[in-house]
């Protein structure tokens, strides 16, 4: 089964508006970290933001936001007033405290959205 | 600056021919690891180490070796590339493996093998 699933894999958003990207994962630990990825057409990838299981609050960093419903298993990224620059590949990770006993540490990634954003 | 490098940036080569890319960090990191990139299957783990001398396996080692004599270097070997080891290769850093650690990325090795 998937650990990380991200059911869109293109997003189109008009500029200055927010756009949702969805990602759900599966584990059975109680204790994870979630990450959210950016990697432009430039091929890096970017750190945008980090939610731990036992957070009590959604975490945010500038326009990006996390809208984590722990019940549901999902962890969207809410990014607000949509820029130009913000088009590129979108990776949701997760890691485990402990992956099976093997590679503890690892983050596990889901397939990517690439999100557009028109002018 | 703090700093994952990767080198080459790009490499296309023949089936069969022996290749490694590089990877150095400059951060003192122990925990190092090795990821391909596929489309539609996002970053998928190669390898990792913990430390010095201490390397094993992650979901997809087939085909791939590391070795880890210095901290700072962690470097990918190809014995007898195939075609379908063609993909975008990341090397990554971090800290620690507690869960909030980052993971720093290298800039990716686009490996092409025909």
């Amino acid at each position: 089964a998937q650990k990380i699933t991200q059911t869109q894999p293109g997003m189109f958003v008009q500029e200055k508006e927010a756009v949702t990207l969805d990602c759900t994962y599966d584990t059975s630990d109680p204790s994870y970290g979630l990450f959210w990825y950016k990697q432009p057409s430039s091929g890096e990838m970017i750190f945008l933001i980090y939610q731990g299981s036992y957070d009590q609050q959604n975490a945010t960093e500038g326009r990006y936001s996390l809208n984590f419903q722990k019940a549901r298993k999902s962890a969207n990224l809410v990014i607000s007033a949509s820029q130009l620059g913000d088009s590129a590949m979108y990776f949701c990770a997760m890691r485990e405290s402990y992956a099976g006993g093997t590679s503890y540490g690892k983050l596990t990634f889901g397939q990517g959205t690439i999100l557009t954003v028109h002018p | 600056e703090a700093q994952v490098t990767q080198n080459p940036r790009y490499l296309i080569t023949v089936t069969g021919k022996k290749l490694t890319v590089t990877c150095s960090q400059n951060m003192n990191h122990e925990y190092m690891s090795w990821y391909r990139q596929d489309p539609g299957l996002g970053l998928r783990q190669i390898y990792y180490s913990m430390n010095v001398e201490v390397t094993d396996k992650g979901d997809v080692p087939e085909g791939y070796k590391v070795s880890r004599k210095e901290k700072r270097n962690f470097p990918l070997i190809l014995e007898s590339p195939s075609p379908n080891q063609t993909s975008l290769y990341f090397c990554a850093s971090s800290s620690g493996r507690g869960l909030g650690y980052e993971q720093y990325f290298g800039p990716g090795t686009r490996l092409t093998v025909t």
